[in-house]
């Protein structure tokens, strides 16, 4: 099974701030990787999907980065809607896995 | 507009049954693969089954293996899960989703249905 390594768990920041976000994979999931954006209360949202992609209506202060082991989300200027649970999913073999989630929270 | 629907949660002693169904709309059901994930209270997200467009391609998660059967029925639009010994730790919110094609991007969620498992 591929363990997807979440860091970290809480990230404190204020509005307009810049959010990085990192996901590491225990073995190469290549670009299939996809972040996924939860609120309370809320089913997710697909926010990034093969690595880098943009969901369908998502906002262009999210882009995701990296292959292989190494990922990362980052939002660009915080807004106020953003703060929210983030996880990492794989889906380069099964089972697909979640990362734990990152909680991001207003400082 | 895509929409999918959760119903058939509930409570459910140890060792008991139930069956999951999740109403697609909105998009051609029967071109698309799909999940189950569920998320158990103040936990994080856990993959459970996904089943292929076609239904002869299923995968399931090792906590559910040979007690979950994921199906779909393209006639009616309706994907379901059964869930047999059902243990207290599978208690949850069980979110139905859509692929983003055959793949295993889930692109639409439902807004899930809680399994409580308790005596």
């Amino acid at each position: 099974e591929i363990v997807l390594a979440q860091s970290p768990a809480t990230l404190s920041l204020s509005p307009g701030e810049r959010a990085t976000l990192s996901c590491r994979a225990s073995q190469s999931v290549s670009i299939y990787l996809a972040w996924y954006q939860q609120k309370p209360g809320q089913a997710p949202r697909l926010l990034i999907y093969e690595a880098s992609n943009r969901a369908t209506g998502i906002p262009t202060r999210f882009s995701g980065s990296g292959s292989g082991t190494d990922f990362t989300l980052t939002i660009s200027s915080l807004e106020p809607e953003d703060f929210a649970v983030y996880y990492c999913q794989q889906r380069q073999d099964w089972p697909i896995t979640f990362g734990q989630g990152t909680r991001l929270e207003i400082k | 507009e895509v929409q999918v629907l959760e119903s058939g949660g509930g409570l459910v002693q140890p060792g008991g049954s139930l069956r999951l169904s999740c109403a697609a709309s909105g998009f051609t059901f029967s071109s698309f693969a799909m999940t189950w994930v569920r998320q158990a209270p103040g936990k994080g997200l856990e993959w459970v089954s996904y089943i292929g467009n076609g239904a002869d391609d299923t995968h399931y998660g090792d906590s559910v293996k040979g007690r979950f059967t994921v199906s779909r029925d393209n006639s009616k639009n309706t994907l379901y899960l059964q869930m047999n010994s059902l243990g207290v730790e599978d208690t949850a919110i069980y979110y139905c989703a859509k692929g983003k094609g055959q793949n295993s991007i889930f692109d639409y969620w439902g807004q899930g249905a809680l399994v409580t498992v308790s005596s």
